[in-house]
């Protein structure tokens, strides 16, 4: 079945490091892919999207590209601060299967030191 | 108030009790979702709904059960709790029909303890 795949392990950096966190997948069909935030103590909310191939989603500095050919859609941030810290989620919707259910990666602590 | 509304928020209980999580949406969308999130496993599907009195298994769906009596209401039922159901359990919505793209919206979650 469809499913995403995370890097392993949490992520400790510096503030004003550069942020990369790794996200693959497996479709069968075209699916649109996501990228969800939650910080301490709250529920996930939506950081980013993108529906179809080269589709790039952005917001609150960080982006994501939908590769077709690598099936990735890899975070991105240029200049982290210690307010980005959190758990991100990547996951994808194969809205050809008629149900439009999200498929979740495991998910990858974020820790931005000062 | 919020879209996702979750109750408790937080709940410590003992084996064999039986637990209630409700949750409740102002969104008026068709479709809703109870998930538990364990630390390094991410977010596991129990159980969904498509409309009132639809239900169907998501990929754990052992040890609980659902009512959707009404469309802004989804509550999760453990019957008897056992400590390894110990978690952060969290309500979704969605939109049905062209609205959907694919988008959840989650409540803040409930983290229940069972000793």
């Amino acid at each position: 079945g469809d499913s995403v795949t995370q890097m392993e392990g949490p992520v400790t950096l510096s503030e004003e490091a550069f942020l990369t966190i790794n996200c693959t997948y497996t479709a069968t069909g075209y699916p649109s892919l996501f990228w969800y935030v939650q910080y301490p103590g709250e529920g996930l909310q939506l950081l980013l999207k993108a529906t179809k191939a080269d589709d790039k989603g952005s917001n609150k500095g960080f982006e994501a590209t939908y590769r077709k050919e690598t099936t990735s859609f890899h975070l991105e941030k240029g200049s982290v601060q210690v307010s980005d810290s959190a758990v991100y989620f990547c996951a994808l919707s194969d809205r050809g299967k008629g149900n439009n259910r999200l498929a979740f990666g495991k998910g990858n602590q974020v820790v931005v030191i000062p | 108030d919020a879209d996702v509304t979750q109750t408790p928020r937080n709940r410590i209980t003992k084996t064999g009790k039986r637990i209630m999580l409700e949750c409740s949406q102002t969104k008026g969308h068709d479709r809703m979702y109870w998930y538990r999130q364990d630390p390094g496993l991410g977010l596991q599907l129990i159980y969904y709904s498509f409309d009132v009195k639809d239900i169907n298994k998501g990929e754990i769906s052992d040890g609980y059960s659902v009512s959707r009596q009404a469309q802004a209401k989804f509550s999760l039922s453990l019957e008897s709790a056992i400590p390894n159901q110990t978690a952060l359990y969290f309500c979704a919505i969605q939109p049905s029909g062209p609205a959907n793209t694919g988008e959840l919206f989650f409540g803040e979650g409930s983290r229940l303890t069972v000793l």
